[in-house]
């Protein structure tokens, strides 16, 4: 089975451009994760979806993101406008939660630059 | 964040040797707890997953949780240099919310 899909991999912008990020989950997993990675935060949680559905935002910094989940097979996270102090590895990880598992797979991560 | 805490390290131990790697938490509601590992430039992977108190064995890992001392680690038994990576430790809270430490570095000396 293909595990979770991120696109791009590697992401270049200047200051003030808009960023989308992509995300794929696992086939049947009903719960979807975006986190971002800094040597500074460590791996932070931004928003989780449950059944497409946004459960809890509250990791979101700030207006500038903003994310979707308009079907089960696909996620967006988007910056707009992007800062340099956006710059980061941000990972989609997916699930399925059944009550007596819990166990998050994560993707490969888009690695965000911000000049 | 302060809720899941780990030593950052380095941890260096020599191949072959037993690798404890620890971890607390401050919410005593959290149910679940997590062990992945990290190399440089990857994606965190699940290793270990444990939800209830006393050892979980899987391989050459063994996972401990103790709710009451609010703590879980995990043990590498027969230590490669292949293990050599950071390892985080993340808890699920009641909300499904979930929270990660920072990591401990792991090196494995042949």
């Amino acid at each position: 089975d293909a595990g979770v899909i991120q696109s791009p991999r590697h992401e270049v912008t200047e200051m003030g451009q808009e960023v989308t990020l992509r995300c794929k989950p696992i086939s049947g997993h009903n719960s979807l994760f975006w986190y971002r990675q800094t040597m500074m935060r460590g791996l932070e949680l931004l928003i989780y979806f449950n059944n497409n559905v946004p459960i809890d935002d509250s990791g979101m910094p700030e207006d500038r993101f903003s994310a979707k989940m308009p079907n089960a097979s696909f996620s967006t996270l988007k910056i707009q406008p992007s800062e340099p102090r956006d710059s980061a590895v941000y990972f989609c990880a997916s699930s399925l939660v059944t009550g007596a598992s819990y166990e998050q797979y994560f993707g490969p991560g888009t690695r965000l630059t911000v000049t | 964040q302060k809720e899941v805490e780990q030593n950052s390290g380095p941890l260096s131990v020599p191949e072959g040797a037993i690798a404890s790697l620890n971890c607390t938490y401050s919410d005593r509601g959290s149910q679940s707890f997590f062990w992945y590992r990290q190399y440089s430039g990857k994606s965190p992977e699940l290793i270990m997953s444990i939800y209830s108190n006393g050892d979980k064995e899987d391989g050459r890992f063994t996972a401990q949780l103790n709710k009451a001392s609010q703590y879980v680690s995990l043990l590498i038994r027969d230590s490669q240099p292949s293990d050599s990576a950071t390892y985080l430790c993340a808890r699920r809270s009641t909300g499904n919310q979930f929270y990660f430490g920072t990591g401990t570095s792991l090196t494995v000396i042949p």
